[in-house]
């Protein structure tokens, strides 16, 4: 099991430019959840999907941002336009039905640099 | 609804002293408990959970933590720090599947 892959690991961009974040869940897991990390706010929930489903996307800040999981193995998360203070580092969790108390594997995390 | 609070958001201890990092949650039905640490420039990782049965949960790298419903708390320690133990610590509650509620966390600092 190679757990929750997240791509790119770093990316710095420039303020105005479009930013998109891949995340391959675990094979199996019905559940997937974009995480914003930044010093200020801490682990901040954005979406989460369940069974390829947007559940709730209340804390997705602003209509720049989307995410999509057009199947079961690959969701993105995109900036349009990237702005200076969406630097943060993007995490990406999983979690499956009868996963043992709902416990969330993360992935690395992208950490996104916009100048 | 579910809430945690961590108390310290830094905390230091000497190597080889006793490591205690507090959680204390708010949970309107038995909750699902949950430690994950995070290294640098790293992701989260699950340390141990708290699901049902024994209140004394082991983890991994010695650390354990207990559950006591009637203080509502749920903290984490280790007997022994060591310097790969600097991290930061998230306590997190869940009752459901798409609902866990992460603390502010607390950044450990291993005094050599």
């Amino acid at each position: 099991d190679a757990g929750v892959i997240q791509s790119p690991r770093h990316e710095v961009t420039e303020m105005g430019q479009e930013v998109t974040l891949r995340c391959k869940p675990i094979s199996g897991h019905d559940y997937l959840f974009w995480y914003r990390q930044t010093m200020m706010r801490g682990l901040e929930l954005l979406i989460y999907f369940n069974n390829n489903v947007p559940i709730d996307d209340s804390g997705m800040p602003e209509d720049r941002f989307s995410a999509k999981m057009p199947n079961a193995s690959f969701s993105t998360l995109k900036i349009q336009p990237s702005e200076p203070r969406d630097s943060a580092v993007y995490f990406c969790a999983s979690r499956g039905q009868g996963a043992g108390g709902y416990g969330y594997t993360f992935g690395s995390g992208t950490r996104l640099t916009v100048v | 609804a579910q809430s945690v609070t961590q108390l310290g958001s830094h905390v230091s201890v000497s190597e080889g002293a006793l490591v205690l990092l507090r959680c204390n949650y708010s949970s309107s039905v038995p909750p699902y408990l949950f430690w994950y640490v995070q290294y640098p420039n790293q992701g989260l990782q699950l340390l141990l959970k708290y699901t049902t049965g024994a209140t004394l949960v082991k983890g991994i790298n010695g650390f354990e933590a207990e559950f006591k419903k009637s203080e509502t708390s749920f903290h984490l320690t280790k007997p022994s720090a060591h310097m790969s133990d600097a991290a930061e610590y998230f306590c997190a509650v869940s009752d459901t599947p798409d609902n866990l509620f992460f603390g502010t966390g607390t950044r450990l600092t291993v005094i050599p």
